[in-house]
């Protein structure tokens, strides 16, 4: 049975730091790349980063660029996200998501940490 | 504003066909077969329903179904049910890697 869960997400203020964390089970998780997808409040879903199965690539977006780092530890089957100088348009639920093929789409989705971003 | 562009709601009643258009560029949906789409109950998590423009995951019902031509990718619902009722969004790959998502349309069963 496929198990994806988040965790790290809070409030916190804007210019702070955060890290989110993805743990996954029920896939072999080192054969998969891994993607972080966030939703704000009542708005559409927006990809985030990606991550290669070995850890070797990693994409942003643009407005994540240079302040969000992705990474991955294959032996404890987690992902995270690491979100440095936060502004309020990072306020989102942030979803890690599984790609269990050589396509590129969102197999198995985690229920979601919400990081709140505010003064 | 959403790259993608799909509209913001569609309805129709209990067994009527509905179709869910998402619209792009040459340059992602234009080039790439890399064409998802996601049910997402409110409050709940998105499903991925269709994948590769147009296949479906085991599990997924063959109600659903997906295409493409030229910049826009459609989704298909036939025999429309209550439990369809859910917003739909497309997304598509862009080069470069970059990951490019709809707006999300509110599909109504009536």
């Amino acid at each position: 049975q496929v198990q994806v869960v988040e965790s790290g997400g809070g409030v916190v203020q804007p210019g702070r730091s955060l890290r989110l964390s993805c743990a996954a089970s029920g896939f072999t998780f080192s054969k998969c790349a891994m993607h972080w997808v966030r939703q704000a409040p009542g708005k559409e879903l927006e990809w985030v980063a990606v991550i290669w199965y070995d850890g070797s690539n990693e994409y942003y977006v643009d407005s994540v660029k240079g302040r969000f780092t992705i990474s991955r530890d294959n032996s404890r089957n987690t992902l995270y996200l690491q979100m440095n100088s936060l502004t309020v348009d990072d306020t989102a639920m942030y979803y890690c998501a599984s790609q269990n093929s050589g396509s590129i789409q969102f197999d198995y989705w985690g229920q979601g940490t919400l990081v709140t971003v505010s003064s | 504003q959403s790259v993608l562009t799909q509209p913001r709601s569609v309805s129709g009643s209990p067994g009527q066909s509905v179709t869910i258009s998402c619209t792009g560029t040459r340059s992602d949906i234009g080039t790439y077969n890399y064409v998802s789409w996601y049910q997402q109950i409110p409050g709940k998590v998105p499903r991925l329903i269709i994948h590769d423009v147009n296949k479906r995951p085991s599990g997924v019902p063959d109600r659903f179904s997906g295409s493409k031509s030229l910049n826009t990718a459609s989704l298909t619902i036939s025999g429309l049910q209550a439990e369809d009722e859910a917003d739909y969004y497309c997304c598509s790959y862009a080069g470069r890697y970059s990951v490019l998502f709809g707006g999300g349309t509110k599909l109504t069963v009536l």
